[in-house]
């Protein structure tokens, strides 16, 4: 049963330029979550995406988006690059079934991208 | 905007000590405290999902215990071995209609042999 899996695993943009990062959630899973994880820091949230919408949003800029395709495989999408974008990009999958909201979390290794 | 506190930020043991470290989050904000594993170069893996004051959960040589009252959950280890070498992850589900973990900064654990 394959995990989590997530494209490219590194990358190198400039600022201004656009990216595009791509995850396959676990088998069975159908909520994709984006997380941010800068250096010195904990994994920040992005978005959530359920049934190909966008369910919930943290504080980030509108630079940030993406979106959930029907066989819930999601894309984080950041346009105008900053050199304060470079993180890992961390995407995390779940079922909506639980005893908490979010459920236990399936991530995966990451994209990390730098922005010179 | 949530504070989950870890600490220490770093320990080193000897391998066969017993170790435990701290997350504490704003007990006014809690709904559930998940705990995660993150070892270098591979994805962070859910430990533990707590969600009642007391609860105490198990996972073989790695215990959690939760204290929604006062705010904090204790991860212990018990005889550390070198593959318990992770940074070790808490995050805070803050509200029945939220979707997002808050995280804290994580713990580094490094096992000596």
């Amino acid at each position: 049963d394959a995990g989590v899996t997530q494209s490219p695993t590194h990358l190198i943009k400039t600022r201004g330029q656009q990216v595009t990062l791509r995850c396959s959630p676990k088998s069975g899973h159908d909520t994709v979550s984006w997380y941010q994880q800068a250096l010195g820091q904990g994994p920040q949230f992005i978005f959530q995406y359920y049934e190909e919408e966008e369910r919930q949003r943290g504080n980030f800029p509108d630079r940030f988006s993406g979106h959930q395709f029907p066989n819930y495989s999601s894309e984080l999408n950041v346009n105008a690059l900053l050199l304060g974008d470079s993180a890992l990009y961390l995407c995390a999958s779940s079922t909506t079934h639980g005893f908490s909201n979010t459920g236990e979390l399936f991530f995966g290794e990451g994209s990390r991208l730098t922005v010179l | 905007i949530l504070n989950v506190e870890q600490s220490p930020q770093s320990l080193h043991v000897q391998e066969g000590d017993s170790t435990n470290f701290t997350c504490s989050f704003p007990s006014s904000n809690f709904y559930a405290l998940h705990w995660y594993r993150w070892e270098t170069a591979k994805s962070p893996e859910a430990l533990f999902v707590m969600t009642l004051n007391g609860d105490e959960k198990k996972k073989g040589r790695i215990s959690a215990t939760l204290n929604t009252k006062e705010g904090y959950s204790y991860l212990y280890i018990k005889g550390s071995q070198p593959e318990d070498s992770a940074t070790y992850l808490c995050a805070l589900e803050d509200g029945a209609g939220s979707y997002q973990l808050t995280f804290g900064k994580g713990t580094k654990l490094s096992v000596i042999p």
